[in-house]
């Protein structure tokens, strides 16, 4: 089964607005990190969050993590139509090869 | 600074036919996976390999092989396709171990009918 759930599955939102997703994850995780795709292309990095950290911004980025609720949100503010992709979590397990454990996504659509 | 290269991008095989789906990277990583994902889920990962000469199953094995010939190709078998493994497959590569971010290619869409 997956570790990371998102919620929620899909969102439509107008350009300008921001946008929000969650995840939940199952077990004890070091890292979580939120990846983004292009409809048929593959994941691109977008920030990690380690697990002592609470939040992190990066540009229109912010991702928070709490680690006693086992969950992470993103939050893209004034989104753009260019935004309009899936957003996945994955949580690193601490193992020398790092296998990650995605999540089912969030589709995000973003009207100009 | 192509990436992570994936080869075929698209394939159609009848059931009970093989192919061998190619991925390069020219990042000099050590770790590469393969995932395959289904229509509005996930990545699932099927094989990987920490290093050079090393591989290790994930969590959806069965039916797949995988051969790290070299620190740049891990390649993924198929030996007898199944409708059950219609997918989109992708290959990623990393940078030693996690926190380093994983870099994907663009992915085969297999159909098997």
């Amino acid at each position: 089964s997956q570790q990371g759930e998102e919620d929620p599955q899909a969102l439509s939102i107008q350009e300008g607005e921001n946008a929000t997703m969650n995840c939940s994850y199952k077990t004890s995780i070091n890292n979580l990190q939120w990846y983004r795709q292009n409809s048929g292309r593959g994941l691109v990095h977008l920030i990690l969050i380690r697990s002592n950290e609470r939040e992190k911004h990066s540009g229109r980025l912010r991702v928070t993590l709490d680690t006693s609720k086992k969950s992470s949100s993103l939050l893209i503010t004034a989104s753009r139509a260019a935004d309009t992709a899936s957003y996945f979590c994955a949580t690193d397990e601490d193992t020398n090869a790092g296998k990650s454990t995605f999540g089912d996504g969030t589709t995000l659509t973003v009207k100009p | 600074n192509a990436g992570v290269t994936q080869t075929p991008k698209f394939q159609v095989l009848k059931t009970g036919q093989s192919m061998t789906l190619q991925c390069a990277q020219d990042m000099n990583h050590n770790s590469m996976y393969w995932y395959r994902q289904d229509p509005g889920m996930g990545l699932r990962l099927i094989y990987y390999s920490a290093s050079e000469g090393t591989t290790d199953k994930g969590e959806v094995p069965n039916g797949y092989n995988v051969s790290r010939l070299n620190k740049r190709e891990f390649s993924l078998r198929l030996e007898s396709a199944a409708p059950s493994q219609t997918s989109v497959y992708f290959c990623a590569s990393r940078e030693g171990r996690a926190p380093k971010p994983q870099h994907f290619g663009d992915g085969t869409r297999l159909s098997i009918l």
